[in-house]
């Protein structure tokens, strides 16, 4: 079977840091991606993790841990527009660009 | 913008009819996906192509919807006989082999059952 777990919702202040996590089983493991996704809009690519450990890119980073099949990601100096949803996604193998299974996602509202 | 179009981006239809989606992917890409997503969930894999092969198939995809890719660039998804239950937002996606499957979508097609 397969299944992807993430937090239903979160609530950050503007400024802070925080963290969204993803738990993950699957049959098959070639690679996990974090995208991001405004109401009505489509999702975004925003980071991709094969060999565990930390990848960052400005303000965002993400962790994997292959052997907890656990991943997160790192939204710093949080900004009134990362309210969105986050969709953690694993590609379970193959040549490559085979589909992804996602996790329901994480609605992040940002607060002043 | 992503380079992924799709269209039309809302359709509304009545319980019955049949319905036709068209997606464009980014030009050099050989791959395309389709996914549907409803509120509150992450998007589900309906299909995918490689050039113009249809290489796989979700069990989700009910024998009323069917996917062509037939010059190996556009992509379309008919629905026929159309449910209250196929309401949803229809994903398109496209990708590259070889390319750390980072997977490019559209802004969707969103779909009204009445």
């Amino acid at each position: 079977g397969q299944n992807i777990d993430q937090p239903t919702e979160m609530t950050a202040t503007e400024g802070a840091i925080v963290q969204i996590n993803c738990t993950y089983q699957t049959s098959g493991f070639n690679g996990l991606f974090w995208y991001q996704q405004h109401a009505g809009e489509a999702p975004t690519f925003l980071s991709y993790n094969v060999l565990d450990g930390l990848e960052e890119k400005g303000r965002f980073s993400s962790f994997l841990s292959r052997s907890k099949g656990y991943s997160y990601l790192l939204l710093k100096e949080l900004q009134m527009k990362d309210s969105a949803s986050y969709l953690c996604a694993v590609s379970q193998g193959g040549s490559g660009n085979t589909p992804l299974v996602f996790g329901k996602g994480t609605r992040l509202s940002v607060i002043a | 913008d992503t380079g992924v179009s799709q269209d039309p981006r809302h359709k509304i239809t009545k319980r019955g009819q049949n319905v036709t989606f068209r997606c464009d992917p980014i030009s050099e890409h050989n791959r395309l996906y389709w996914y549907r997503q409803t509120l509150g969930q992450g998007p589900e894999f309906l299909t995918y192509f490689q050039n113009e092969a249809q290489l796989e198939k979700s069990r989700l995809l009910s024998d009323r919807f069917s996917a062509e890719r037939p010059k190996g660039s556009f992509s379309t998804l008919e629905i026929q006989r159309t449910e209250q239950g196929d309401s949803a937002m229809y994903l398109c996606a496209s990708g590259a082999t070889g390319t750390k499957n980072i997977q490019y979508f559209g802004a969707g097609t969103r779909l009204s059952v009445l």
